[in-house]
């Protein structure tokens, strides 16, 4: 089953702007992780936030989550063309930590 | 960036042919993970592993097998490659300790014609 879903899938923003993207998940996590993914590289890990937390900030940066909507949502605050990427939510479940992935917001900053 | 490489970056291959997909990671990292990623679309875990001589199946069914004999080796093998295998596969690694974030290599983006 899926665990994420992002939402837009698409979003296309002014350099300097904020971007924010939205994510849903099914069954219960024990964290939940977005991840960045540049045209033809592999995923970077930008951020965690743990089932007990509510919101973590990094840099410019900023996650919450919240487990009774099953949501969570990451800002990116004064946006640059090189945040262009697709980011991906993940929720890690289980005993085991799997990760299950949402479909990705393709993410365009104009320059 | 995470120290974990894949090789070939690209492959195009006839149909019919044995590949094999190399994934090592330097950090020493016992979790291993395959995915399977379609341009534009959410990765699907083919195959993780525990540590050496662990392996089992991801939640997306594979015609692909893997193999870990080293910590830090975890190739993905086809053993006759058809054009539905098309896609790219991404490896990762992880601390074994729980909330830990997955490092991932940069992909073999494979092409059977």
């Amino acid at each position: 089953s899926q665990q994420g879903e992002e939402d837009p899938q698409a979003l296309s923003i002014q350099e300097g702007e904020n971007a924010t993207m939205n994510c849903s998940y099914k069954t219960s996590i024990n964290n939940l992780q977005w991840y960045r993914q540049n045209s033809g590289r592999g995923l970077v890990h930008l951020i965690l936030i743990r089932s007990n937390e509510r919101e973590k900030h990094s840099g410019r940066l900023r996650v919450t989550l919240d487990t009774s909507k099953k949501s969570s949502s990451l800002l990116i605050t004064a946006s640059r063309a090189a945040d262009t990427a697709s980011y991906f939510c993940a929720g890690s479940g289980g005993s085991n930590y799997k990760l299950t992935f949402g479909k990705g917001t393709l993410l365009t900053v104009n320059p | 960036e995470a120290d974990i490489y894949q090789t070939p970056r690209y492959l195009v291959i006839g149909t019919g042919k044995k590949i094999t997909l190399e994934c090592s990671q330097t950090m020493g990292h016992d979790k291993m993970y395959w995915y399977q990623q379609d341009p534009g679309m959410e990765l699907h875990l083919i195959h993780y592993s525990y540590g050496v001589n662990s392996t089992e199946k991801g939640d997306l069914s594979s015609e692909s097998t893997v193999s870990r004999i080293r910590t830090e080796h975890f190739p993905l093998t086809l053993e006759s490659a058809r054009p539905s295998h098309t896609s790219q596969y991404l490896c990762a690694s992880s601390d074994p300790r729980g909330n830990q974030p997955q490092h991932f290599g940069d992909g073999t983006r494979l092409s059977i014609l």
